[in-house]
């Protein structure tokens, strides 16, 4: 069955600190990988990426896909109080999306 | 905000009944997309109509139907409610038919007590 693997599922760092969040796929018929932001509403897109190897970035954070390996990372870099959520990444195929359960991200001050 | 609304945004109904939901997309966006998150599941995708037409399924159960109409505003009915329905019931948007960037709407609470 397909799925998509976030890791870690949960993270509390200091504010300034750098973080790595991890998704791994299984999905056939890769299409794209997007990435979302959830805080306490609904998802906000971030990301989306289809090449491997091509950085996408906004700001502070940052994507890059490896589909050889199945994967993507988001950096988000000099975290913030604001950057406290869910990270949501999920892999789409020309039929479907399928979601990670996500990364919960606090920044504390 | 996304440009993608949703009525209502908060409805609390009785098991074995039958609910509506309704979303509009944003302007010019052919696709729609149904999601349910709970807290135990994630966020689930149910399905897709672009430009009237169903175009992908995902885990919507048998007791649940979706329409888009020639407006491109698309209505979740769910029948036959349980408590394990209770959930948020996001719709998302996009421009193109495949599962690219979707825009999502800010959600329906459901309750079902």
């Amino acid at each position: 069955e397909d799925k998509v693997v976030q890791s870690p599922l949960s993270l509390v760092v200091h504010e300034g600190d750098t973080v790595t969040l991890n998704c791994s796929y299984e999905v056939t018929n890769f299409r794209s990988l997007l990435w979302y932001k959830q805080e306490k509403k609904a998802p906000t897109f971030l990301f989306m990426l289809t090449s491997s190897g091509i950085e996408k970035k906004s700001g502070r954070l940052s994507s890059i896909l490896d589909k050889k390996e199945l994967f993507s990372i988001l950096n988000i870099t000099a975290t913030q109080t604001g950057d406290s959520a869910v990270y949501l990444c999920a892999q789409t195929s020309y039929d479907k999306v399928i979601f990670g359960p996500g990364t919960s991200l606090s920044v504390i001050p | 905000d996304s440009g993608v609304t949703q009525t209502p945004k908060h409805l609390i109904t009785a098991t074995g009944q039958r609910v509506t939901l309704r979303c509009s997309p944003r302007s010019g966006d052919l696709s729609v997309y149904w999601y349910q998150q709970s807290l135990d599941q994630g966020l689930q995708f149910l399905i897709q109509y672009y430009n009237g037409e169903e175009r992908a399924k995902g885990n919507i159960l048998e007791r649940f139907s979706a329409q888009q109409f020639p407006d491109l505003h698309s209505e979740l009915n769910l029948s036959s409610l349980e408590l394990g329905d209770s959930a948020l019931y996001f719709c998302a948007s996009s421009w193109t038919d495949s599962t690219d960037t979707q825009y999502f709407g800010p959600g329906t609470r459901l309750t079902v007590l």
